[in-house]
């Protein structure tokens, strides 16, 4: 099945500092791969759109300045936390779609998630 | 704006009980949607989708979910639990063919009891 992987799985950083995390797509291409934010005992909150090639779509109220995405290849895509501040301390899940027919058009296989703790 | 409701935070069953739990969604138009279990410690995998066709859908692991449009619901069922059927479980929807953002259910924690 498809796999996707995220690095690191967990990340403690000092405030201020930047956060670099990565999602890859292992045995398939994906033209796009997607940015969700959990917060405890909360669901999934798509943060944007990351396309193979072009600028990410962010949604309403996400930072695009602060949370940097780079999708430079078919199976890697990077988000950059800047300048991160305790506020931003959760759980980043990528996920990323399945390039191909009509039938798996909405399919996404998620990563395990990051868990970032800013002190 | 589009929504998921799950109405249940944390459902806690015996072995060998029923389980359902709901799932509403607000939406204009074509409705995509899914089911996606998080177990302890793990990614989220898909239990099921649903973008076509038979209301009735069968998933893995003896799951299946119910699309009543006229309800705007989505409820997953399993007649009978495991222990192993502890996690969360996330409903979630997309709108239409082609697109395929995701919106998800604040998600429902599951306990089975042995």
């Amino acid at each position: 099945g498809a796999v996707v992987s995220q690095h690191p799985s967990w990340v403690i950083c000092k405030s201020g500092t930047s956060v670099k995390i990565e999602c890859r797509s292992l045995d398939f291409q994906a033209t796009t791969m997607f940015w969700y934010r959990q917060f405890p005992k909360q669901s999934l909150m798509l943060m944007a759109t990351s396309n193979e090639g072009s600028k990410a779509t962010y949604e309403q109220g996400v930072e695009k300045d602060k949370f940097l995405i780079n999708h430079a290849s078919l199976t890697l895509s990077t988000l950059t936390v800047t300048s991160a501040h305790p506020e931003d301390s959760s759980f980043y899940i990528c996920s990323a779609k399945l390039a191909g027919g009509l039938l798996t058009l909405s399919e996404q296989y998620f990563g395990p998630g990051t868990r970032l703790t800013v002190t | 704006a589009q929504s998921v409701s799950q109405h249940n935070h944390h459902v806690i069953l015996s072995e060998a009980a029923s389980l359902e739990l709901g799932c509403n969604y607000s939406y204009g138009g074509t409705v995509n949607l899914f089911w996606y279990v998080q177990y302890p410690g793990q990614h989220l995998q898909l239990l099921l989708k649903y973008f076509s066709g038979d209301p009735l859908v069968k998933g893995i692991k003896g799951f299946e979910a119910e699309f009543i449009k006229s309800k705007f619901s989505f409820n997953l069922r399993k007649p009978s639990v495991q222990w192993s059927d502890t996690a969360e479980y996330f409903c979630a929807a997309s709108s239409g063919a082609g697109s395929y953002q995701l919106t998800f259910g604040k998600g429902t924690k599951l306990s089975v009891i042995p």
